[in-house]
């Protein structure tokens, strides 16, 4: 069965530093992994994800993400943080190339980020 | 174009109780899947629904139940509500392939007591 792991509950940075909040996962197979982000009692907000290809894949707002194969990683990243990116930040993962499997996704327990002036 | 709608966006129900939960995907998607979200267990996975058939089931017991309509709304039920089942329902609506991103909507926070 596929898992994902976020290893920080939250992580802090002040605005205009870079920002990392990170992602390892495991599953059979190639994985499609997404972020997603959920500000206060909203829905979840597709942020990005990696299919297939280049590892370094851009999303909406600025933010990117490195998929690293050999240490099943998937950080989330952002060169310069601002207030407003202050919310929780899912990472999540579906077996890839699994025919008829579904759109299950398994998510990690999410990393509250936190951005301050 | 317009996005996932789930309604109602609040519920309060009393223990023992049973309640049903709506969610239209966006126009086009016919895979809809239903996640519950608590702050111990997190977010976790229902069902999916792909043309009026369940795809995937998650590990709830029978008292969750879903279902799908030909025009691609789904509902979802819950029977004899317990405490425990106080959470934050979100509905999310994709294509069929799984390379695509899933649509969330708002949610249905639904308060048992």
């Amino acid at each position: 069965a596929q898992s994902v792991a976020q290893p920080e509950d939250q992580v802090n940075v002040a605005e205009g530093n870079p920002l990392t909040v990170k992602c390892t996962y495991s599953v059979s197979g190639n994985p499609y992994l997404f972020w997603y982000v959920q500000y206060p009692n909203r829905g979840l907000q597709f942020l990005l994800k990696y299919i297939t290809g280049d590892n370094l894949v851009k999303g909406s707002y600025g933010f990117e993400a490195e998929f690293n194969k050999s240490q099943t990683s998937f950080h989330l990243k952002k060169p310069s943080a601002l207030v407003s990116d202050s919310a929780l930040y899912f990472c999540a993962v579906i077996p890839g190339g699994v025919t008829g499997g579904g759109n299950k996704l398994t998510f990690g327990t999410g990393t509250q980020l936190k951005v301050e002036l | 174009k317009a996005g996932v709608t789930q309604t109602p966006r609040y519920l309060i129900k009393t223990r023992g109780q049973q309640v049903t939960l709506s969610c239209s995907p966006i126009s086009g998607h016919r895979s809809v899947s239903w996640y519950q979200q608590t702050p111990g267990q997190g977010l976790q996975f229902l069902f999916e629904y792909f043309s009026e058939t369940q795809r995937n089931k998650g590990n709830f017991p029978g008292r969750f139940s879903g279902r799908q309509f030909s025009n691609s709304r789904s509902e979802m039920n819950v029977s004899t509500l317990e405490l425990g089942d106080s959470a934050l329902y979100l509905c999310a609506s994709s294509k069929l392939e799984p390379n695509t991103e899933a649509f969330f909507g708002q949610g249905t926070r639904l308060t048992v007591v």
